[in-house]
């Protein structure tokens, strides 16, 4: 049975350092992976995709990597700001129609 | 439109009461998927649709939660004799059906059962 693990739950750093979020997944036959932001009250962003056979997907101050055989993903946010204040889930998506299922997230504070 | 609708944007209902959540998804997708986001259970899928049909019910947690999906278009979650356990929110999200399957969410039905 497919588990997604998001490690810290709770991460709070000062502006400009960079974030680090980690994800990891038991079940390596995946067919992509995707990080989301949530805010509150809100529905999620979808931030990057990353195919099952890419390594890494940048966007901007993100950049996320995947090893696939490990079972991990890293989301990393450089320079963070106030306004990357969120929470931050991985999803993994197991079949050809598209299901995600997604880690229990990463609450993140930016502290001006 | 130009993203994913859901209606109401909060809903309380007494137990035992049946609810009617709606999704309008972003014209021309053909894929539909409902997820609830709970606190004990974080973010869970429970149905996709692929046009007007159904092909993976297996998140739905009871008979109590049926869905449909009419035109291709417009989708309805309805939950019988709700329960306090079934409050939480309720998250739609469509895609184009395509690889490969990005799905643009709706902002939720909060739905609280007292």
């Amino acid at each position: 049975k497919q588990e997604v693990t998001q490690i810290p739950a709770a991460l709070s750093v000062p502006e400009g350092e960079n974030l680090v979020l980690n994800c990891s997944f038991t079940d390596s036959a995946i067919y992509n992976l995707q990080w989301f932001r949530q805010d509150p009250g809100k529905g999620l962003t979808s931030l990057l995709l990353i195919q099952s056979s890419q390594r890494e997907q940048t966007s901007g101050r993100l950049n996320a990597s995947l090893d696939k055989s490990s079972g991990r993903s890293t989301l990393y946010i450089a320079a963070s700001q106030p306004g990357d204040s969120a929470t931050y889930l991985c999803a993994v998506r197991r079949d050809s129609w598209g299901k995600l299922q997604f880690g229990a997230g990463t609450q993140v504070v930016v502290t001006p | 439109g130009a993203g994913v609708s859901q209606s109401p944007s909060n809903k309380v209902t007494e137990k035992g009461k049946d609810v009617e959540l709606r999704c309008d998804p972003i014209s021309g997708h053909t894929a539909l998927y409902w997820y609830r986001q709970s606190l004990g259970q974080g973010l869970e899928f429970l149905i996709y649709f692929q046009g007007n049909s159904a092909p993976d019910k297996s998140g739905l947690p009871s008979d109590r939660f049926s869905a449909e999906r009419t035109g291709g278009s417009v989708s309805t979650l309805t939950i019988q004799r709700t329960q306090q356990e079934d409050s939480a929110v309720y998250l739609c999200a469509s895609s184009l059906g395509t690889e490969p399957f990005f799905q643009y969410f709706g902002a939720g039905t909060r739905l609280s059962v007292l």
